[in-house]
């Protein structure tokens, strides 16, 4: 049974530009979440997704965005990248509320230069 | 408010010995906690979970202990071993189901 699957796993952006990462859940899985990871702030919440229908969001601004598809595929997008975007993204999937075990991907580690 | 804390940034163990990783949490509505290890250059794995009905779940060299007065979760690993070494966080799940982790702690294993 193949895991959670991120593309890509390493990017550089320039500030100002916008990028889209993308998470394969677990077959069968449909919720989906996001978290930022960073050495100063840890594991942070962005958001959850659930049959194509965003459940919870974190405290980020509006430049980030995601959404799931019918597949249950899921894309986050940063636009108006800034240096302190730079961190590890990890997606996580799970069969769905509530309370299920979630399994994590490798992530995509994002430096903004 | 909505916090999930670690009491030690670094935890030093010899190997062989056990391990106690405690964690703090302030939301008493939470009830499901789950306990992730994370190595180098990887995801988090999960370890163990636990339901806020319960004060004691085991698993293979892995016991969670929830105390609900205080607020106090706690993941124990018996004796041990090299391949231990890894941050281990704790989440607690909001009743939004919104999963809310710590900050880490790292285990590091003495030869």
């Amino acid at each position: 049974k193949a895991g959670v699957t991120q593309t890509p796993r390493y990017l550089i952006k320039t500030r100002g530009q916008q990028v889209t990462l993308s998470c394969s859940p677990i077959s069968g899985h449909r919720s989906v979440s996001w978290y930022q990871q960073t050495p100063g702030q840890g594991l942070q919440f962005l958001f959850e997704y659930f049959s194509e229908t965003q459940r919870n969001k974190g405290n980020f601004p509006g430049r980030f965005s995601g959404r799931q598809f019918s597949n249950s595929r899921s894309e986050m997008n940063v636009s108006t990248l800034e240096l302190g975007d730079s961190a590890l993204y990890l997606c996580a999937s799970s069969r769905g509320p509530p309370n299920t075990e979630a399994f994590f991907g490798q992530g995509t580690r994002l430096t903004v230069v | 408010g909505e916090s999930v804390g670690l009491h030690l940034p670094t935890l030093s163990v010899q190997e062989g010995d056990n391990s106690i990783i405690n964690c703090a949490y302030s939301n008493s509505a939470s009830d499901y906690f789950i306990w992730y290890k994370q190595e180098s250059g990887k995801g988090p794995q999960f370890i163990i979970d636990i339901r806020s009905n319960m004060d004691k779940r085991q698993g293979q060299r892995v016991t969670v202990l929830l105390n609900k007065t205080v607020k106090h979760l706690s993941l124990q690993i018996a004796a041990t071993q090299p391949g231990d070494s890894a941050v281990y966080f704790c989440a607690e799940n909001l009743q939004d189901d919104k999963i809310i982790f710590g900050k880490g702690t790292r285990l590091h294993i003495l030869p």
